[in-house]
């Protein structure tokens, strides 16, 4: 079956601290990745997406590479900011389901000053 | 401005009734979705739809019914027989059903059973 499997928080970091947040996944067929990020009291914004192997997805300083040897999706940020902080959401897309998604439980981030 | 927009942001309901959550996008997106979120708890899926009138449902639909007579609309309604309503609901939308497409988020229902 299809599954995401996250880090567990919270995480804790000081300003300018360099972020990896871990995710493993399980699939079928092809799947394509994505991380998304949730502020307190909204709704999930995508940060960032890869849809195959090797493929980098980057955005606001924020990469994650699709390893298919791994099974792994990290994402990692060189230098966190207090406005990083949020709930970080790992999710899968697999292709013989069409565009069902699968998440991860989050991974709440706190970024201290 | 495109979006999606989820009405009410907060919603109060007595045991025993039924009550309608509201999506609305103008993305014009041929597939709609709707999540549950419990506290330290990842998204679970409730309904899709992947075009008008037609809707499947995902991994926790008993409880909820859904129905898809416009493109732009796709409300979701939870009944009395779901035994454990309060949550946070979330609706998106993507393009297509394509495993490749993003899924775009509203800003959320929070529902609260007294």
């Amino acid at each position: 079956g299809n599954s995401v499997t996250q880090m567990e928080g919270p995480v804790t970091l000081s300003e300018e601290a360099f972020l990896t947040i871990n995710c493993t996944y399980t699939a079928t067929g092809y799947p394509s990745l994505f991380w998304y990020v949730q502020y307190p009291g909204e709704g999930l914004q995508l940060l960032l997406k890869a849809t195959k192997a090797d493929d980098k997805g980057s955005n606001k300083g924020f990469e994650a590479t699709y390893r298919k040897e791994t099974t792994s999706f990290h994402l990692e940020k060189g230098s966190v900011q207090v406005s990083d902080s949020a709930v970080y959401f790992c999710a899968l897309s697999s292709g013989n389901t069409g565009n069902q998604f699968y998440f991860g439980t989050g991974t709440s981030l706190t970024v201290i000053p | 401005d495109g979006g999606i927009t989820q009405s009410p942001k907060y919603l109060f309901r007595k045991e025993g009734q039924n009550v309608t959550l509201s999506c609305e996008q103008n993305l014009n997106h041929d597939a709609m979705y709707w999540y549950r979120q419990d506290p330290g708890q990842g998204l679970r899926l409730i309904y899709y739809s992947q075009i008008v009138n037609d809707f499947q449902k995902g991994d926790i639909a008993e409880g909820y019914s859904v129905s898809r007579e416009k493109k732009e609309s796709f409300p979701l309604t939870v009944t009395s027989a779901q035994k454990n309503p309060t949550a946070f609901y979330l609706c998106a939308s993507s393009p297509q059903h394509a495993s490749t497409d993003t899924q775009y988020f509203g800003p959320g229902t929070r529902l609260t059973v007294l």
